[in-house]
């Protein structure tokens, strides 16, 4: 099972949809997630922490599973311009040494 | 404030060739990360730096690739005698501190 998992996409959705994307990770241990997003040719930036007990910013929600050692993220009401490939970022100890990216789920949201 | 700078955006070079690759993290930021991203691939850890010290070089793919950081600040990531497969954008990101909850900042990114 790899490190990180996505499922890579791409996800058509009209504006407006909700759409939900989930990643999946093989270290029970891991200790802290995010997602990220990247643009095309560009460099990721943080989008949201994902807490414990989930958490929300606007239109995007992310919900953590530790049990079935999964996060996913939620965005309602898309825009054109969330168009973009989000990337799960899973910590599996202290520091940033081993940060895991996994290879992100592209996003695209026609009018 | 400026963030994550890094040169040249793009560079081609002929294989066998040497190639420096220079960030420059955003001021105050102790923690350096070089990732690397093949087209259509997911990031690859290359190396990390604390202060001028690189207490994770794990990732480094062969002893081709080397980094440095002076005064804590900008970083150089040296690939020797390049080949075909070390074509990939090479990302610097840095961080305020290694909590493991600090954002990553990165740079744009150097198009090898």
């Amino acid at each position: 099972r790899k490190e990180v998992e996505q499922d890579p996409g791409p996800f058509n959705v009209p504006e407006g949809a909700t759409v939900a994307f989930n990643c999946t990770y093989s270290n029970s241990a891991s200790q802290s997630f995010f997602w990220y997003r990247q643009d095309c040719r560009k460099e990721p930036k943080l989008l949201m922490s994902v807490y414990s007990s989930g958490n929300e910013d606007g239109r995007f929600t992310a919900q953590l599973n530790r049990a079935s050692q999964y996060i996913s993220l939620l965005i309602r009401d898309s825009k054109l311009s969330d168009s973009a490939t989000y990337l799960c970022v899973v910590n599996p100890g202290g520091g940033y040494s081993t940060l895991t990216f996994g290879k992100g789920t592209m996003l695209l949201v026609s009018p | 404030g400026a963030g994550v700078s890094q040169s040249p955006s793009n560079k081609v070079t002929e294989k066998g060739k040497d190639v420096e690759l220079r960030c420059d993290p955003i001021s105050g930021h102790t923690a350096l990360y070089w990732y690397r991203q093949s087209l259509g691939q997911g990031l690859e850890f290359l190396i990390y730096f604390q202060g001028n010290s690189a207490p994770d070089k794990s990732g480094l793919p062969s002893d081709r690739f080397s980094a440095e950081r002076t005064g804590g600040s900008v970083s150089t990531l040296t690939i020797q005698r390049t080949q075909q497969e070390d074509s990939a954008v090479y990302l610097c990101a840095s961080s305020p501190m290694t909590a493991s909850n600090s954002p990553l900042h990165f740079g744009n990114g150097t198009r090898l």
